[in-house]
């Protein structure tokens, strides 16, 4: 069973929209959350970190962590065409530095125009 | 700014024959760097941890023999592909972690590579 497990696979919304991701961690040793981008062609580009109970803004996006339950959530709001990606969570281990990051399966995100 | 270089960008083989990829951090000095596998799936696989001032620490389902890998300096890293085969196609990522941040990682483009 994989360590980190995204839903929806793919999900579509309108330009303007709310896309909310979600993502749980069934081991209980990872306390840390990063939000990953990857555009067709290129390498994931990292998006947000959460590490503390909450919510954490930047610009558009905002990510919450529940670290009771292990879930993770990332929320798009105004989505773009541009935001069309696949997005992936990660987690790993506190006391690693962060160096063995486990990557869930990824949600495919579509906005249309 | 942080970005990391692979190269070759896309490459083929052919099955049994060997194939090596570079990555080069530009910008940051970095303290680790982490090979990836991205399956046509697109799930992600670790192959490898690089950690100055410690040893490679392979993941479970790859090995040093078939994996090779080198890490001179804090900027620079390759790994080889021994003996490709179908199994071994997918897109090969490079993750290196910066001194002076290290809640983050920047990842190169990937090495794509075809087994024929």
């Amino acid at each position: 069973q994989q360590k980190v497990q995204q839903s929806p696979e793919s999900l579509s919304v309108p330009e303007g929209g709310m896309a909310s991701l979600n993502c749980t961690s069934s081991d209980r040793n990872f306390q840390y959350f990063w939000w990953y981008r990857q555009h067709s062609g290129e390498g994931p580009k990292a998006l947000m970190s959460i590490f503390s109970d909450g919510d954490k803004k930047e610009g558009r996006f905002t990510a919450h962590l529940n670290k009771a339950s292990l879930h993770v959530s990332l929320h798009i709001r105004d989505s773009q065409p541009s935001d069309s990606a696949l997005y992936f969570c990660a987690a790993s281990e506190p006391g690693t530095g962060g160096y063995k990051v486990v990557f869930g399966s990824g949600t495919r995100l579509l906005v249309s125009p | 700014g942080a970005l990391v270089y692979q190269y070759p960008r896309r490459t083929i083989c052919k099955s049994g024959t060997s194939m090596r990829m570079e990555c080069q951090a530009v910008g940051f000095q970095a303290t680790s760097v982490a090979w990836y596998r991205q399956s046509p799936q697109k799930t992600f696989e670790l192959i490898a941890l690089s950690t100055v001032n410690s040893a490679i620490k392979y993941e479970q389902n790859f090995t040093q023999e078939k994996f090779p890998i080198s890490h001179p300096n804090l900027s620079f890293s390759s790994m080889t592909v021994l003996n490709a085969y179908l199994e071994d196609r997918g897109l090969y990522l490079c993750g290196a972690r910066p001194r002076v941040n290290q809640d983050t990682q920047y990842f190169g483009p990937g090495t794509r590579l075809l087994v024929l």
